[in-house]
């Protein structure tokens, strides 16, 4: 079975951008859940998708918003970029509407200069 | 407040030391969730626990739902166990996962 998987891995962006970051979630998953990690912090919940309907949001702007395929996998567009946004983007899949275990990706490095 | 507080921050510790990770947490909670995060990002989740105890092989979790505290204990720790340890919960009835700002181990040899 394969695990989460993210892409970009790393990317630069210049402030006032658009970027959309993907995940692939694991097999047989069909829970996306999406988490912004600043330097030296803890993840904060940006929002989670369940069966291709927004599952619950975090305390994040409008400009943060997703999107889940019929296959599960997902999006996270983020725009008018700010150079708060620079961070690490995890993505976790898990099975259910309220998961229970969690299978992370190794994230999307964003740099926004 | 941080709704997770974990303790300490940093911890530097000789091969083979028993090592013991504190989360405190102050809301209802459906699970707590002990997570390895390694240089470069990358998350393994290492226990998923609403109550009691688990263990594989050289970690252990425990939690105590009453006093909302929960260990995480390396036993026989070696230096490939070094990484930042992050304590998170599910909130109950949501969605939502808190996270701890987590515990940077890092074991000497």
């Amino acid at each position: 079975e394969t695990g989460v998987t993210q892409s970009p891995t790393h990317l630069i962006k210049t402030r006032g951008q658009q970027v959309t970051l993907r995940c692939s979630s694991q097999s047989g998953h069909n829970t996306v859940s999406w988490y912004q990690q600043a330097l030296g912090q803890g993840p904060q919940f940006i929002f989670q998708y369940y069966r291709e309907e927004e599952n619950g949001r975090g305390n994040f702007p409008p400009r943060f918003s997703g999107l889940q395929f019929p296959n599960y996998s997902s999006e996270l567009n983020v725009n008018a970029l700010e150079l708060d946004d620079s961070a690490l983007y995890l993505c976790a899949s898990s099975l259910g509407q309220v998961p229970r275990g969690y299978t992370f990706g190794s994230g999307t490095r964003l740099t926004v200069v | 407040k941080n709704e997770v507080e974990q303790s300490p921050q940093n911890l530097t510790a000789q091969e083979g030391e028993f090592i013991t990770i504190n989360c405190s947490y102050s809301v209802g909670i459906s699970a707590l969730h002990w997570l390895q995060q390694h240089p470069g990002g990358g998350i393994v989740s290492l226990f998923m626990l609403s109550s009691g105890k688990k263990k594989h092989g050289r970690l252990i979790a425990t939690i105590n739902i009453q006093e909302k505290h929960s260990s995480l204990h390396i036993t026989a720790s070696h230096p490939r166990d070094s990484a930042v340890y992050i304590c998170a919960v599910t909130k109950y009835n949501n969605n939502d996962m808190r996270f701890g700002a987590g515990t940077r181990l890092t074991v000497k040899p």
